[in-house]
């Protein structure tokens, strides 16, 4: 799987919109992008995942640029609760065993303020 | 809808003890089942994972392994727990094929002295 890189940390307002950048400049052409989140002591928590278009869900949109290179996260209304680190990962989709795993990086931690 | 089970949510154990966590996933059929760990301030490291009952597949040596009797229940073992293998353990599973993400469950924090 191609590696990510994300900023260490990004504070946001609350209530304004937080974008979270990744890089990913080895990425295959098969690769999807995927967005995961974890808050505090918790499991990891699917966000978001894409290939080329840009994607949209309850939860946030995702920007991938033209050459796939990098890729935005955007949580358009930010909340105390959205407080957590966020995790960028490229992959293969899962066709099942070690082709489809998650490589977690050490991803990025967004704190919302009030 | 699915959801992910996991137990306990803290564990504290000594060394050289036994261990069993167990993950029942509800709501899907044939479910891909992974073991991840996570150490203090890093990323998660795949330890297993398992397409079908009884086949199980390790992604790095360890003093631990997994079994899984029945097709939503998923069991992570050890017969003499180590010092390293302190950790956050977390269980997820996924669909079996195409772009389906992996769903987790909220993790077993364990504490070996």
């Amino acid at each position: 799987d191609a590696k990510t890189t994300q900023p260490t940390s990004m504070d946001c307002a609350e209530g304004r919109a937080a974008n979270l950048p990744c890089n990913h400049s080895t990425i295959s052409g098969n690769e999807y992008v995927y967005w995961y989140r974890q808050i505090h002591s918790q499991g990891p928590q699917y966000i978001i995942h894409g290939l080329k278009n840009n994607e949209t869900n309850e939860m946030a949109s995702l920007i991938i640029t033209e050459d796939r290179k990098s890729s935005t996260l955007i949580l358009p209304h930010a909340t105390l609760r959205d407080t957590a680190v966020y995790y960028c990962i490229v992959r293969v989709p899962n066709y099942g065993g070690s082709q489809g795993n998650l490589i977690f990086g050490k991803g990025t931690k967004l704190s919302v303020k009030p | 809808s699915q959801t992910i089970h996991q137990w306990p949510a803290t564990l504290v154990q000594p060394v050289g003890s036994p261990l069993s966590l167990e993950c029942t996933v509800e709501g899907t059929s044939n479910p891909n089942l992974y073991w991840y760990r996570q150490a203090a301030g890093r990323g998660l490291q795949l330890l297993f994972y398992s397409v079908g009952i009884g086949q199980i597949s390790s992604e790095v040596p360890q003093n631990l392994s997994a079994s899984r009797p029945q097709d939503r229940q998923f069991i992570l073992s050890s017969k003499k727990l180590l010092l390293s293998d302190s950790g956050f353990y977390l269980c997820a599973w996924s669909v079996q094929t195409g772009l389906w993400p992996q769903h987790f469950g909220d993790g077993t924090r364990l504490s070996i002295l």
